[in-house]
Order: C-alpha cells, then sequence, then structure tokens
C-alpha cells in the first residue's frame, strides 16, 4: 500500500458525459502528479500539481482538467468524453517539487460506452 | 487483475536466475531515471532510481546501469522469483518535472 488512495475504482460512463477522479495524496506530501494508462500509449504523464499550483503538463487535452485542493487532494476532471479516453488513470504523490520517487495510487479503471 | 500491454515484450527467466531488463530511452540531457514495477491490477511501484552523474546504483537484489555514451539503462534482479513476475517500465526526466515512461517489459518468472 502507497498511502495514495483514488476513488472511484471503477468508472463505467457514456461518450459525451463528464466524470471526475479524486485523489487523496500520502501524507505529508505536496506534489501530485496525473498519468494515463492504455494499451496502445503506455504510462503518459498528464499534469502536476504542488501545493495548490500547476507545475507541468504533459500531453493533456483540453478536455481535461485538474485541480489541487488546500487539503491537497486532488481531481482530474474529464468531459465530452470518448471512446478513446477508456484507460487507467493513476494519481502519484511525491514530498516536494523536485522530480523524485513518486508512489502511485491503485488507480480509476474509466470504460467510456 | 488489469491487462498492461497486450503486446510487450516479453522476459521469460527460471526461478532463481538473473534477469536484465534492458531501455533505451531518448534524451541525453536526462540526468534522472527511474524503474517502476507495475504488477497486475496496481499501480506502478518504484524500484530503483539512478541520476546521471552515477552509473550503477545497487538496491536490495537490484542493480541499475546507466550508460549515458548510447542512452542505455538496464535493471538487473539477482536470484530472480516468482514475486518479480510483473510489468518494468523505465522512465526518464527527458523535460524538466516531466517523466516519460518506456513501453514496459514483461517478465515472466518460471518455477
Amino acid at each position: 500500500d502507497s498511502g495514495v488512495t483514488q476513488t472511484p475504482k471503477h468508472l463505467i460512463t457514456a461518450t459525451g458525459q463528464r466524470v471526475t477522479l479524486r485523489c487523496s495524496p500520502r501524507s505529508g506530501d505536496l506534489s501530485v502528479y496525473w498519468y494515463q494508462q492504455s494499451l496502445d500509449q503506455g504510462l503518459q504523464f498528464l499534469i502536476q500539481y504542488y501545493n495548490g499550483e500547476e507545475r507541468a503538463k504533459g500531453n493533456i487535452l483540453e478536455r481535461f482538467s485538474a485541480q489541487q485542493f488546500p487539503d491537497l487532494h486532488s481531481e482530474l476532471n474529464l468531459s465530452s468524453l470518448e471512446l478513446g479516453d477508456s484507460a487507467l488513470y493513476f494519481c502519484a504523490s511525491s514530498p516536494t517539487v523536485r522530480l523524485d520517487e513518486q508512489f502511485f495510487g491503485p488507480g480509476t479503471r474509466l470504460t467510456v460506452l | 487483475g488489469e491487462s498492461v500491454g497486450l503486446h510487450l515484450p516479453t522476459l521469460s527467466v527460471q526461478e532463481g536466475d538473473n534477469s536484465i531488463i534492458n531501455c533505451a530511452y531518448s534524451n541525453s540531457a536526462s540526468d534522472y531515471f527511474i524503474w517502476y514495477k507495475q504488477e497486475s491490477g496496481k499501480g506502478p511501484q518504484f524500484i530503483i532510481d539512478i541520476r546521471s552523474n552515477m552509473d550503477k546504483r545497487q538496491g536490495q537484489r537490484v542493480t541499475v546501469l546507466l550508460n549515458k555514451t548510447v542512452k542505455h539503462l538496464s535493471l538487473q534482479i539477482a536470484a530472480t522469483q516468482p514475486g518479480d513476475s510483473a510489468v518494468y517500465f523505465c522512465a526518464e526526466n527527458n523535460a524538466g518535472n516531466m517523466l516519460t515512461f518506456g513501453g514496459g517489459t514483461r517478465l515472466m518468472v518460471k518455477p
């Protein structure tokens, strides 16, 4: 158990819908990272937040957005969902803003029908 | 459990043998590298990391070797056990605060 929690574990929805994925980092960690893992793309970095501020951005679609709240939990919002958005979404956390060992949560499996 | 990467390269080893998993990275400016292990149905788990000012780093039963000349990273697992069966990913920080992951290698340990 990494100490990072993600909810929900599974999510099934329809095209065009909007969903919110939630992540609670390890106690004391200030950085939160979001990743997408699909069968054909592997693990793709989406975005990083540190202490409430966006710090780095990867291949995140404009339909996706994220935020980190004062209690340091983070949410990833996915809108206008398409079939190709079906994937595992992982959250990871680390203590500082510096790129360092990241602790991954168990992931949310999103299925878009 | 989840199936990660249906067409991953696979390394099959006998229990007790040593395993070597290789990774070619893309950016000669990358200065930080990590190996992760992902078991079916779970998130990636940190194994070992290395910074570019080192050529070798050892952990418990694992060794990472970095060859900057040919942009190559390897993970050696000593005395491979059935519990080592998983998908292994290397990652590099090729753009500041971003990790770029390789495609992964599936390690299968035969009893």
